[in-house]
């Protein structure tokens, strides 16, 4: 069955703080792995990545993925107050269906 | 453009209760879903659907019937209400192929609570 699992599950840091989420997944048939960050309401597209060892870059946000060791990491530097939100990460196949992990909440404090 | 929207956006039901939620998309997608999101679940997905008059179970597809008659249209039904599907709805589109994988693009959910 395929799993998706993000860690750590919630996270409180400072701004300016540095924070790195970790999606680590075991799939059969991986075709890309994307992150989504949800305020309020519907989550929003960040980054899709499909390839390993390279770097998407938004911003203060970046994202890589690992297809050896089956893991992705979001690392957001100079964290601020409106970084705040779940952080979700999702696997996609060859099925057309997304399999999504749980989420990181991540609090920043001013 | 609107983008994917959702109806209604809050309701409150009772156990047995009947009711539909309408996901409408106008980008001419292909690819629509309907997912549930629960406090650490993450989001889950209940049905989908590659096409008009297309339907696929995902993996929570219990308790819920979805059609999509109209491209740009998925209904998503709850025939008798339980609590455990109190829950927060979501409806997502895509356009791309079944190998090409694009990102897909949310509505702003449907608070369902059920007594």
């Amino acid at each position: 069955e395929d799993k998706v699992v993000q860690s750590p599950l919630s996270l409180v840091v400072h701004e300016g703080d540095t924070v790195t989420l970790n999606c680590s997944y075991e799939v059969t048939n991986f075709r890309s792995l994307l992150w989504y960050k949800q305020e309020k309401k519907a989550p929003t597209f960040l980054f899709m990545l499909t390839s390993s060892g390279i770097e998407k870059k938004s911003g203060r946000l970046s994202s890589i993925l690992d297809k050896k060791e089956l893991f992705s990491i979001l690392n957001i530097t100079a964290t601020q107050t409106g970084d705040s939100a779940i952080y979700l990460c999702a696997f996609s196949g060859n099925t057309g269906k997304l399999i999504f992990g749980q989420g990181t909440t991540l609090q920043v404090k001013p | 453009n609107a983008g994917v929207t959702q109806t209604p956006k809050f309701r409150v039901l009772k156990t047995g209760q009947s009711m539909t939620l309408l996901c409408a998309q106008d980008m001419n997608h292909e690819y629509m879903y309907w997912y549930r999101q629960d406090p650490g679940m993450g989001l889950r997905l209940i049905h989908y659907s590659v096409g008009e008059g297309t339907t696929a179970k995902g993996e929570v597809p219990d308790g819920y019937n979805v059609s999509r008659l109209k491209k740009q249209n998925f209904l998503l039904g709850l025939e008798s209400a339980a609590p455990s599907q109190t829950s927060v709805y979501f409806c997502a589109s895509r356009t791309g192929g079944l190998r090409s994988y694009n990102e897909q693009f949310f509505g702003p959910g449907t608070r369902l609570t059920v007594l």
